[in-house]
């Protein structure tokens, strides 16, 4: 199956600072997902984004599907992205199966004030 | 509009019970998702099913986990027989059923066995 890594596994950042997440993975994907897990374990959605470039505020994401990695930027950090990130890929092997999010380990990122 | 719900948000449980976990999708998605997320396992994939087709069950991981979903929309996850390593946060997600579309989780029920 699609293998997932995200590096770097943990992130420490003062408040304002800016940072990049990476996100490699084994094969060619249909889907990609960014998530971010709040300190109370709920999974936003920050990304949908299997190929391109899209931006929501201070965030940002950019996929390289050729090349097979993902980044997410975070500008101007605050404490309140404290969490943890997660990268998620989905292939299609066709039919009906739409199929499972393989996801990476994550990112923990702690923002300091 | 709403997001995927489910319930309950925690549940304890002795060591051999039975559990049900349920989860309510949102209105208008075909396709529902299981994952559960435990320390040292990270997230992974347990059952999904897309409208009446037979559901994908290849992540669960024996016997005593099943799973079923009841007129198109609501879904039950049935852990027989708890063991300690079943201990985790279970995991929903919903998606439109066509292909590429992203899921979307709920907030997840935190089971623990004691």
């Amino acid at each position: 199956g699609i293998q997932v890594e995200q590096s770097p596994p943990d992130l420490i950042l003062q408040e304002g600072a800016n940072s990049t997440l990476r996100c490699n993975f084994s094969d060619s994907v249909n889907n990609l997902q960014w998530f971010h897990q709040n300190p109370w374990g709920q999974l936003i959605n920050l990304f949908y984004i299997p190929s391109g470039t899209k931006q929501n505020g201070r965030l940002s994401a950019t996929t390289v599907a050729t090349e097979r990695y993902s980044l997410l930027y975070i500008s101007s950090s605050q404490t309140t992205d404290s969490g943890v990130y997660f990268c998620a890929v989905f292939f299609y092997a066709g039919g009906t199966s739409y199929g499972k999010l393989t996801f990476g380990q994550g990112t923990i990122l702690t923002v300091h004030p | 509009g709403a997001g995927v719900s489910q319930s309950p948000s925690n549940k304890v449980t002795e060591k051999g019970k039975d559990v049900e976990l349920r989860c309510d999708p949102i209105s208008g998605h075909t396709a529902l998702y299981w994952y559960r997320q435990s320390l040292g396992q990270g997230l992974e994939f347990l059952i999904y099913f897309q409208g009446n087709s037979a559901p994908d069950k290849s992540g669960l991981p024996s016997d005593r986990f099943s799973a079923e979903r009841t007129g198109g929309s609501v879904s039950t996850l049935t852990i027989q027989r708890t063991q300690q390593e079943d201990s985790a946060v279970y995991l929903c997600a919903s998606s439109l059923v066509r292909v590429y579309q992203p899921q979307h989780f709920g907030d997840g029920t935190r089971l623990s066995i004691l």
